[in-house]
């Protein structure tokens, strides 16, 4: 079956570096990616979104980059901040349709 | 303030009982979903509805069932059927499905639930 996978756990890193969450998926006809970040006990929240037409899209401090040819979803939080410690997953869907399949999800640790 | 609250936070229920889960959003969203999340897991889908009355089943959907009588509303009633309860239950809406709309889903703050 399709699925979406994350290659790291979980990822540490130091305040104020920027930090970068690898995200791979096997279905070729993907066309739409969310990043969500879900802090411990809550639900996840929408970080930012791409479409298959796009190879970059940028928000506030963070970066989505698509890789259709190798099938490959990255975010980039700029001067990662304590705040950023949650676990963070990709997620996609096809077609417009009405159902996201999420990864695993990557604990990213901020260190002070 | 608008958004989707789901209660109970915390369930305890022992085997062979059914328990209902409620989700309550005031975002005037037609789609509202149910996922299930196991530690170390993503999220895994249990059963959507796009309109009022009508729904589908997900990836997992055996042991659940699911109503949607109103717009607000989208209860999930996890069955004594239902093999490995224990789990943390997410319910989310979005505006027309994801079809059409900007993909973001909504979630609640999820329900923990713990069978004894």
């Amino acid at each position: 079956g399709e699925s979406v996978g994350l290659h790291l756990p979980t990822l540490s890193v130091q305040e104020g570096d920027n930090s970068i969450i690898n995200c791979a998926y096997s279905n070729s006809a993907s066309d739409y990616f969310i990043w969500y970040k879900q802090e411990s006990g809550k639900g996840p929240q929408f970080i930012i979104d791409i479409r298959s037409n796009m190879d970059k899209r940028q928000g506030q401090r963070v970066t989505v980059l698509l890789n259709k040819t190798v099938k490959h979803l990255s975010l980039q939080i700029a001067a990662t901040q304590p705040g950023d410690s949650a676990v963070y997953f990709c997620a996609e869907t096809t077609g417009g349709g009405n159902k996201l399949t999420f990864g695993t999800g990557t604990q990213l640790k901020v260190e002070l | 303030d608008g958004g989707i609250t789901q209660s109970p936070k915390y369930l305890f229920r022992k085997e062979g009982q059914n328990v209902t889960l409620s989700c309550e959003q005031n975002l005037n969203h037609d789609a509202m979903y149910w996922y299930r999340q196991d530690p170390g897991q993503g999220l895994r889908l249990i059963y959507y509805s796009q309109i009022v009355n009508d729904f589908q089943k997900g990836d997992i959907a055996e042991g659940y069932s699911v109503s949607r009588e109103k717009k607000e509303s989208f209860p999930l009633t996890v069955t004594s059927a239902q093999k490995n309860p224990t789990a943390f239950y997410l319910c989310a809406s979005s505006i027309l499905g994801l079809a059409g709309g900007s993909g973001e889903l909504f979630f609640g703050e999820g329900s923990r639930l713990t069978v004894l």
